[in-house]
């Protein structure tokens, strides 16, 4: 059974100090690591898709990266509107299993 | 351009009562599916369904019924309510098997 944890479980920077955020995963096979933006009270918001090792991609202030065992995601210079709950997810088959998130919160 | 729709966004219900939460989207996605979500656990499957007819459990299925009668829509029905359904539960879809999941708002049920 796929199993997905993400550290740490909360996270406070100062705006424009620079971080990552870990998601480390065990799958037999993996067909694809998502990574996910949760505003308070809203659904998850997708950012990003990786499926092979040394993959990355980019999205304004976030990069994300992938090894067979774990994927970053890196925070460059934040801002406050940055904070938000990050998920990750793994695909197992056609449903996917979720981190329990990291909660950031980037003070001005 | 709506997307996922939830409705609706609040409920409380008392232990034994029946209700159904619904979920339409707007995308022509074939897959849909439910989600719970708990503090410090993650979002956890309940039920899915890849086209219309179909439907297959997930990891938390117990308390719950689905059903896939239209494309648009997936409602989820809870048969006698009980406090450890409290919680906040996402409805998602997607288009392809590899394609990341378009999630609505959410229902946000307390069961006292």
């Amino acid at each position: 059974e796929d199993q997905v944890t993400q550290s740490p479980e909360a996270l406070r920077l100062q705006e424009g100090e620079s971080s990552s955020l870990n998601c480390s995963y065990t799958v037999s096979g993996l067909r694809g690591l998502f990574w996910y933006r949760q505003d308070p009270g809203k659904g998850p918001e997708f950012l990003f898709t990786l499926y092979s090792a040394g993959e990355e991609k980019e999205k304004e202030r976030l990069k994300a990266t992938l090894t067979k065992k774990e994927s970053f995601l890196h925070i460059t210079a934040p801002k406050p509107e940055d904070s938000a709950t990050y998920l990750c997810a793994v695909q197992e088959g056609q449903n996917f299993v979720f981190g329990p998130g990291t909660r950031l919160s980037v003070l001005p | 351009n709506a997307g996922v729709t939830q409705t609706p966004k609040f409920q409380v219900l008392k232990t034994g009562q029946s209700m159904t939460l619904q979920c339409a989207q707007d995308m022509n996605h074939e897959y849909m599916s439910w989600y719970r979500q708990d503090p410090g656990m993650g979002l956890r499957l309940i039920h899915y369904s890849v086209g219309a007819g179909i439907t297959d459990q997930g990891e938390v299925p117990n308390g719950y019924n689905v059903s896939r009668s239209t494309t648009e829509d997936f409602p989820l029905r809870l048969l006698s309510a009980a406090p450890s359904q409290t919680s906040v539960y996402f409805c998602a879809s997607k288009t392809g098997f590899d394609s990341p999941l378009h999630f609505g708002n959410g229902t946000r049920l307390t069961v006292t």
